[in-house]
């Protein structure tokens, strides 16, 4: 199974951008990378999704390097709100006709004032 | 949309009891599934179904059981608590799979004493 690879924690200065990066060198070709994140005490929150090209949506970029064995988060304008756990995930290759997906310990990501 | 929905928020148990999580949600989804986090850990996948009538065990199934007699819910349950059991529990839903986000609950804290 594809693991990932995370730096435990980032600082980030409120109003700049913020850039969280991922390893996961042993991704295969069907893989997508997810990226969730989770303040504190609430339930995961989907950010956004990529298989080979670069997406970006309201709340996010997702970068992901041409050989696909990293990627990059970027929260254009950190706000305090954005002060959250973050996961990069890539889903796990099937055992069966189901899917799986499995949770890293993430990027402890504060955005200080 | 109320979206998922997990009930009770707190919970205390005595060892050896038991008990059952539920979780609903109201978006059709057919994917759901259960997770657990320790603290200052991240997410470990309990159990997931694919459709009602369908459950497959995940990384951390023992001293779990569920079952998905309907679309909407898919409830846990503990059987012969333990303290090992104590976490924070998220049910979560997806449309058509890992490869689509993930919605969560809100999640059930969970104490054995």
């Amino acid at each position: 199974d594809a693991k990932t690879t995370q730096p435990p924690s980032m600082d980030c200065a409120e109003g700049r951008a913020a850039n969280l990066p991922c390893n996961h060198s042993t991704i295969s070709g069907n893989e997508y990378v997810y990226w969730y994140r989770q303040i504190h005490s609430q339930g995961p929150q989907y950010i956004i999704h990529g298989l080979k090209n670069n997406e970006t949506n309201e709340m996010a970029s997702l970068i992901i390097t041409e050989d696909r064995k990293s990627s990059t988060l970027i929260l254009p304008h950190a706000t305090l709100r954005d002060t959250a756990v973050y996961y990069c995930i890539v889903r796990v290759p099937l055992k069966t006709s189901y899917d799986k997906v499995i949770f890293g310990p993430g990027t402890s990501l504060s955005v200080i004032p | 949309n109320a979206g998922v929905t997990q009930t009770p928020k707190f919970r205390i148990l005595k060892i050896g009891q038991s008990m059952t999580l539920q979780c609903a949600q109201d978006m059709n989804h057919n994917y759901m599934y259960w997770y657990r986090q320790d603290p200052g850990m991240g997410l470990k996948l309990i159990y997931y179904s694919v459709g009602a009538g369908i459950t497959d065990k995940g990384e951390v199934p023992n001293g779990y059981n569920v079952s998905r007699s309907t679309t909407e819910d898919f409830p846990l349950r503990l059987e012969l608590a333990a303290p090992s059991q104590t976490s924070v529990y998220f049910c979560a839903s997806s449309p058509r799979g890992v490869s689509y986000e993930q919605y969560f609950g809100p999640g059930t804290r969970l104490t054995v004493t």
